[in-house]
């Protein structure tokens, strides 16, 4: 199984930066995701990380690092919209996902 | 229709009843997933299919059925609803192809069990 844990709550300012960091303990490592959920709304995919290191998308990054079971989600030039929850998965050997409990992140002006 | 789709949007069920939640899929996704979403304990698996015909349970799968008959549908039954069952229920699927291989959630259907 998986043991996944993230930041309930974090507050940040429209234009900085934020890092969400998310720790897990697993049995069997096959990739880790994140995903986005605006309120009432369903999770979509913003990143994934297999190996070690740095993905970039735009106003988005992800890192992983295998061996300390941690990656975090970065989101630079903060705006309004990035208010949400945002929710880290590891991905196990049957393609299966568990998922953290979420972050919402609060964006103000 | 594009992607992911359940019904009912949002439903309120008498203890006892049963009640299917459905989805469907039009992405010709192999495998299929049902999960719960319940504040904060994040989204746990019920069950999942990765392949018509072939179903298997996730994390918290009591009270709960599937079936997948086909490849685009993957209709989840309560077959006697409880309180603790109330809950957004989220579809998801994946091509289970290998790579990224990333879930697509439909719009989540919002149960109430009185």
């Amino acid at each position: 199984g998986q043991n996944i844990d993230q930041p309930t709550e974090m507050t940040a300012t429209e234009g900085a930066i934020v890092q969400i960091n998310c720790t897990y303990q697993t049995s069997g490592f096959n990739g880790l995701f994140w995903y986005q959920q605006h309120a009432g709304e369903a999770p979509t995919f913003l990143s994934y990380n297999v190996l070690d290191g740095l993905e970039e998308k735009g106003r988005f990054s992800s890192f992983l690092s295998r061996s300390k079971g941690y990656s975090y989600l970065l989101l630079k030039e903060l705006q309004m919209k990035d208010s949400a929850s945002y929710l880290c998965a590891v991905r196990d050997r049957d393609y299966k996902l568990s998922f953290g409990a979420g972050t919402t992140v609060t964006v103000r002006a | 229709i594009a992607g992911i789709t359940q019904a009912p949007t949002s439903q309120i069920l008498a203890a006892g009843r049963r009640m299917t939640l459905r989805c469907t899929q039009d992405m010709r996704h192999n495998a299929m997933y049902w999960y719960r979403q319940d504040l904060g304990l994040g989204l746990r698996l019920i069950h999942y299919s990765n392949t018509a015909g072939t179903t298997g349970k996730g994390e918290v799968p009591d009270g709960y059925s599937v079936s997948r008959a086909n490849t685009d549908d993957f209709p989840l039954t309560l077959a006697s609803a409880v309180p603790s069952q109330t809950s957004v229920y989220f579809c998801a699927s994946s091509k289970l192809a290998g790579g990224p291989d990333t879930q697509y959630f439909g719009p989540g259907t919002r149960l109430t069990v009185l």
